[in-house]
């Protein structure tokens, strides 16, 4: 199986701290994604990566950067966390080729900026 | 024009009946469809993906494309409580993004 984890479930941090989260996956695969999800918003892709130090922005990629270093870790960085990225933030990864190519996503992690 | 479309809901099918969702897409040269469940609070899953048109079925779960009109469909049969939760529709083109739609929210009356 598939596996996507995410360093913390739930995340609670004060306006303009540096805030990092983590993705891991075990399946070798090349491409990573960070989305963020909000109610009536659905999935806003920030970054993704399809290979190491590769990375392109999405949809959203104001106040957020993000690290791959190595190819089964991917790192979604907030560098001045504000009230308005409170939001649910899942991780996915996929395979590069082939029809397929079906996101797997993480648990998720809800961050909480006051 | 938003790339995926789906009907929001709520949608509310009694026990046992057949669920039906749709979703609309843009983008012409799209091939790969998915479907993810979603409960509240929880990450999407993968139920079924499917790239050629016509049906296919997984179980109680039927996807069914149209490229011609540009639809993709999910049918669940005797539906249960348990399928209550909200279904994305998803497309990839040859590129490597995912264009989810805002999902609907399906709820199964006991």
């Amino acid at each position: 199986d598939v596996k996507v984890t995410q360093s913390s479930r739930y995340l609670v941090k004060r306006t303009g701290e540096k805030v990092f989260l983590e993705c891991v996956q075990d399946m070798d695969h090349e491409n990573m994604f960070w989305y963020r999800q909000d109610p009536g918003l659905g999935l806003r892709l920030i970054y993704f990566s399809y290979d190491v130090k590769m990375k392109e922005k999405g949809d959203i990629p104001e106040g957020y950067s993000v690290s791959r270093e190595k190819k089964e870790r991917f790192s979604l960085i907030l560098e001045s966390a504000s009230t308005n990225q409170t939001s649910m933030y899942l991780c996915a990864s996929s395979l590069q080729w082939g029809r397929g190519r079906e996101q797997y996503f993480g648990p998720g992690t809800r961050l909480t900026v006051t | 024009q938003k790339e995926v479309e789906q009907n929001s809901g709520p949608l509310s099918v009694p026990e046992g009946a057949i669920a039906s969702l749709n979703c609309t897409y843009s983008d012409r040269g799209s091939q790969s469809f998915f479907w993810y469940r979603q409960y509240s609070g929880k990450s999407p899953e993968l139920i079924m993906f499917i790239y050629s048109n016509g049906d296919k079925e997984d179980g109680r779960f039927t996807a069914q494309l149209n490229k011609a009109s540009q639809y993709v469909s999910l049918l669940i049969r005797d539906s249960q409580p348990s399928d209550s939760a909200t279904y994305l529709c998803a497309v990839t083109n040859t590129g490597n993004q995912f264009y989810f739609g805002t999902g609907t929210s399906l709820t199964v009356i006991p």
